[in-house]
């Protein structure tokens, strides 16, 4: 069955500092979808990757997935207090029918000012 | 206005009761999901359904039974509920499979 390993499982970073989040998977994947989650509220969608060697930036924050499309990164550049949360990464082993996402176990962030 | 709705948002009962928790999605999406995620934050999928059918119903126990009354609404029933069955309960939606996955804010069930 697919596994995600996400790494590390918690972080704090002092405010302006840049990070990295990874997230390994046992298996290649069909796509790639990182979220975040601020406690006690829901998920929010940050990016999708599908691609080998996909990159894709929204604000401050950057997602790549390998060429083998079985590991991709999390950056965040010059972090900020409302970075902080839950970050996990789901990935789709395959799409059709059985489409649906496995999660890593994510990475506590906390972004001291 | 909210993507994917979820009502309720906190639900706190006593073992044995059965309760539902609704879910409604205003994308025109043609396929919804149940996820659970447990006190660990683990979170994994528990059914999907793509155009009211069911397509993926991983190991859940009978006492959990899901109803899409349209493509619009995916609604979890939960019977003779017990203590493990305390979590956040997410719904999501998703435009044919394979594309992004939006999520609701969930529902945090406390089984006392």
């Amino acid at each position: 069955s697919q596994e995600l390993e996400q790494s590390p499982q918690s972080l704090i970073v002092q405010e302006g500092k840049n990070l990295t989040i990874n997230c390994t998977s046992s298996k290649t994947l069909y796509g790639l979808y990182w979220y975040k989650q601020k406690y006690g509220e829901g998920l929010i969608f940050l990016m999708m990757l599908q691609k080998g060697g996909e990159e894709k930036s929204h604000e401050k924050i950057t997602a790549k997935l390998d060429e083998k499309k079985q590991q991709s990164s999390l950056h965040i550049t010059a972090s900020q207090p409302s970075h902080a949360g839950i970050y996990l990464c789901g990935a789709a082993p395959s799409g059709g029918s059985n489409y649906k996402l496995t999660f890593g176990k994510g990475t506590l962030l906390t972004v001291n000012p | 206005d909210t993507a994917v709705s979820q009502t309720p948002k906190y639900l706190v009962t006593q073992m044995g009761n059965d309760k539902s928790i609704k879910c409604e999605q205003n994308l025109g999406h043609d396929t919804m999901y149940w996820y659970k995620q447990d006190s660990k934050k683990f979170l994994k999928i528990m059914f999907s359904y793509n155009n009211k059918e069911l397509i993926i119903n991983e190991t859940v126990p009978n006492r959990f039974s899901p109803k899409s009354p349209d493509k619009a609404h995916l609604n979890l029933h939960i019977n003779s509920l017990e203590l493990g069955d305390s979590a956040v309960y997410f719904c999501a939606s998703s435009q044919n499979r394979g594309n992004t996955i939006y999520f609701g804010e969930g529902s945090w069930l406390t089984v006392v």
